[in-house]
């Protein structure tokens, strides 16, 4: 069974920092383009970033370029999502989800909550 | 970027009833492999996204075949041919030629 599961999620401040985490199960994760994508009620779904199997290429929406770093531990099977200088628009659900190919999505987990607000 | 315009974004149906959501891109997503990578996502209520049809009209292993995609291009089509309950939820295309991936605004499908 395929399992994704996120943490690290929480209310922070505007200005602060988080770091995400993604675990992941029955996939070969070291193979894997792996992604963070988002949930807003105002926006709907958006793609947040998209990270190579190797860590060698990385692509980020340009609405967080300079503010996010994805990381992988391909040893522990984990994806990581560092958040620097958050702001409201950045209160979302944020998946980690396995692109199989060019977007197509074939695993999500079930999400983790950031909430952005003093 | 690409833009992906969905529609309706509201979508009250009768069980039983046919059902078609529009799709479309503002450029083509025609990649240069041959392949055109729009797919579909349902998200049901409380639950994560899932992926139903991928390169427009391949439907994925256990979605019933009442679902199907369809179109070329810039535009696509979802259809339902008959709702059933299971059916409600918000349904997004998305483009995978381009980065950065865009998902459509999303359709609420509803009974």
């Amino acid at each position: 069974e395929v399992q994704l599961v996120e943490s690290g999620g929480g209310l922070v401040q505007p200005g602060g920092s988080l770091r995400l985490s993604c675990k992941a199960s029955g996939i070969t994760f070291s193979y894997s383009w792996m992604s963070w994508i988002r949930l807003t009620p105002g926006k709907g779904l958006e793609w947040v970033a998209n990270m190579h199997p190797d860590g060698s290429v990385t692509d980020y929406v340009d609405s967080v370029k300079g503010r996010f770093t994805a990381s992988r531990d391909n040893a522990k099977n984990s994806l990581y999502l560092q958040m620097n200088n958050l702001r409201a628009e950045d209160t979302a659900l944020y998946y980690c989800a396995r692109d199989a190919f060019w977007g197509a999505i074939d695993y999500w987990g079930q999400g983790t909550l950031v909430t952005v607000s003093s | 970027d690409v833009v992906m315009t969905q529609s309706p974004l509201s979508l009250p149906v009768t069980l039983g009833q046919p059902a078609s959501i529009s799709c479309r891109s503002s450029q083509s997503l025609l990649y240069s492999d041959g392949n055109t990578y729009l797919h579909w996502f349902q998200q049901r209520p409380g639950q994560s996204p899932r992926r139903l049809i991928y390169n427009v009209s391949q439907r994925d292993s256990g979605v019933p075949d009442r679902f199907s995609g369809t179109g070329s291009g810039t535009d696509f089509t979802l259809q339902i041919s008959r709702v059933e309950a299971e059916d409600v939820g918000i349904y997004y295309c998305m483009q995978g030629t381009y980065w950065p991936k865009i998902f459509g605004q999303g359709t609420k499908l509803e009974i």
